[in-house]
């Protein structure tokens, strides 16, 4: 399956909202209704964190600013509240089929 | 507190093995699913290979090339990554995953990764 993210780059003004679109090239949607995608940040020289899961679901300890939604083949995370510590890569993941696949991540910088 | 610990990691010829290993700690690690994750340099992130909580079951592309393998010793909360062949291509930074368990689980939900173990393939 084939992860497509946009855009690939995202300025944002620190306390503005900020939106990232994942797009699957196959349905992540199970028939147990959950939506295999998770979303990932990884900040400068440290390791990915996972941020959501199932497509909604807030991991442990994320701040309630990031949400995602979507269904199917669109999905989309978004942050309410851009602040200076989200900067990094983000990286949406599907693990409806094997082999699990990343988009190419989109860097989101602080203008 | 879950940490996740890998070692292994080095410079080898092309054509070298090597074996990466990954202690676990902070959670019931036999109840899990794992996986590897890499990322070579400047790029972005690639799943390796997943196994199951009781090692029964192993995931890999359909196109991989069976260089690679994963293992578990659940009696050492270790997870495994045996490398062989190695190539340059293969040169990049390895992180173990920690999966999840249960009825829904899937190869996802990564909530605990380790700090890499960088493999460098050059002669």
């Amino acid at each position: 399956i084939v992860m497509t993210q946009s855009p690939l780059f995202l300025p944002v003004t620190p306390g503005e909202p900020a939106s990232i679109s994942c797009r699957s090239s196959q349905s992540l949607l199970h028939s147990n209704g959950y939506n295999y995608l998770d979303w990932y940040l990884q900040k400068p020289g440290q390791s990915p964190q996972l941020l959501i899961y199932l497509g909604s679901n807030r991991a442990s300890g994320v701040p309630d600013r990031f949400s995602g939604s979507g269904s199917g083949t669109d999905f989309t995370l978004k942050i309410s509240r851009v602040e200076a510590e989200d900067v990094g890569i983000y990286y949406c993941m599907q693990g409806r089929r094997t082999p699990p696949s990343f988009g190419q991540g989109t860097r989101l910088e602080i203008k | 507190e879950v940490q996740l610990l890998e070692s292994g990691g080095g410079l080898v010829q092309p054509g070298g093995s090597l074996r990466l290993s990954c202690v676990a700690s902070g959670f019931t690690f036999s109840s899990y699913a794992m996986s590897w994750v890499r990322q070579a340099p400047g790029t972005g992130l690639e799943w390796v290979l997943g196994i199951s909580a009781s090692g029964t079951y192993t995931y890999k592309a359909d196109s991989d090339s069976g260089r690679f393998a994963i293992s578990r010793d659940n009696s050492k909360n270790t997870l495994y990554l045996h490398m062989n062949s190695l190539r340059s291509e293969d040169t990049a930074v390895y992180y173990c995953a920690k999966g999840c368990s249960g009825v829904d689980c899937y190869l996802g939900n990564f909530d605990y990764w380790g700090q890499g173990a960088l493999v460098t393939v050059s002669s």
